[in-house]
């Protein structure tokens, strides 16, 4: 099946710096990706859907603003949460459409001190 | 939007047994229904997938099952396995939706050796 990686893995920061974490399609162009948080035995809980060369498509009482995203190309997508505070502090999963198939990444656990 | 109920939030079973995890969607243009196995700390895994032409699939020890009049449709899993223990989400879309899932809260599965 279709290859999605995630970068980083786990990152640890302090509160009020920025955190910019990568997905990419390894093996296909994905034209849209998609950014789910997921709290500790919660389900997945959809963020914004990214769309190439396009702003993203937030979900309501996501702040576009903390959360930004740009999907410069076909095969990678960022979200870079700004400002970091211990709230934000979650597990950050993406996905990338290939085929109208939903293909997920790893995942990033990021933790704000 | 687009509304999924999952049940139970966790089930144990023997091994051997089967399980059964339901769920239900609101609505009524949806059209594809995913599931997926998620292990602790990895990433949402699809397993198996059914659309709305068709009422049941099966594939090895899985199934799922859909009534598209009561909006509601479900994955069995016989034989269990330990292996088969994992956090497992049903998901559906709607082409309208520009591909997006909407997520069920998830079970947690525990097969005992």
């Amino acid at each position: 099946g279709a290859v999605v990686s995630q970068h980083p893995s786990r990152v640890i920061c302090k509160s009020g710096t920025s955190v910019k974490i990568e997905c990419r399609s390894l093996d296909f162009q994905a034209t849209t990706m998609f950014w789910y948080r997921q709290f500790p035995k919660k389900s997945l809980m959809l963020m914004a859907t990214s769309n190439e060369g396009s702003k993203a498509t937030y979900e309501q009482g996501v702040e576009k603003d903390k959360f930004l995203i740009n999907h410069a190309s076909l095969t990678l997508s960022t979200l870079t949460v700004t400002s970091a505070h211990p709230e934000d502090s979650s597990f950050y999963i993406c996905s990338a459409l290939g085929n109208n198939e939903q293909f997920f990444g790893p995942g990033t656990r990021l933790t704000v001190l | 939007g687009e509304n999924v109920e999952q049940h139970p939030s966790t089930l144990s079973v023997q091994e051997g047994d089967s399980a059964v995890i339901k769920c239900t969607y609101s609505d009524s243009a949806s059209n594809y229904f995913p599931w997926y196995k998620q292990e602790l700390g990895k990433r949402p895994q699809l397993i198996i997938d059914i659309r709305s032409n068709v009422g049941e699939k099966k594939d090895q020890r899985i199934a799922v099952t859909l009534n598209k009049t009561a909006k509601h449709f479900s994955l069995h899993i016989t034989e269990t396995q330990p292996e088969d223990s994992a956090v497992y989400f049903c998901a559906a879309r709607h082409n309208n939706a520009g591909n997006m899932l909407t997520f069920g809260g998830g079970t947690r599965l525990m097969v005992k050796p």
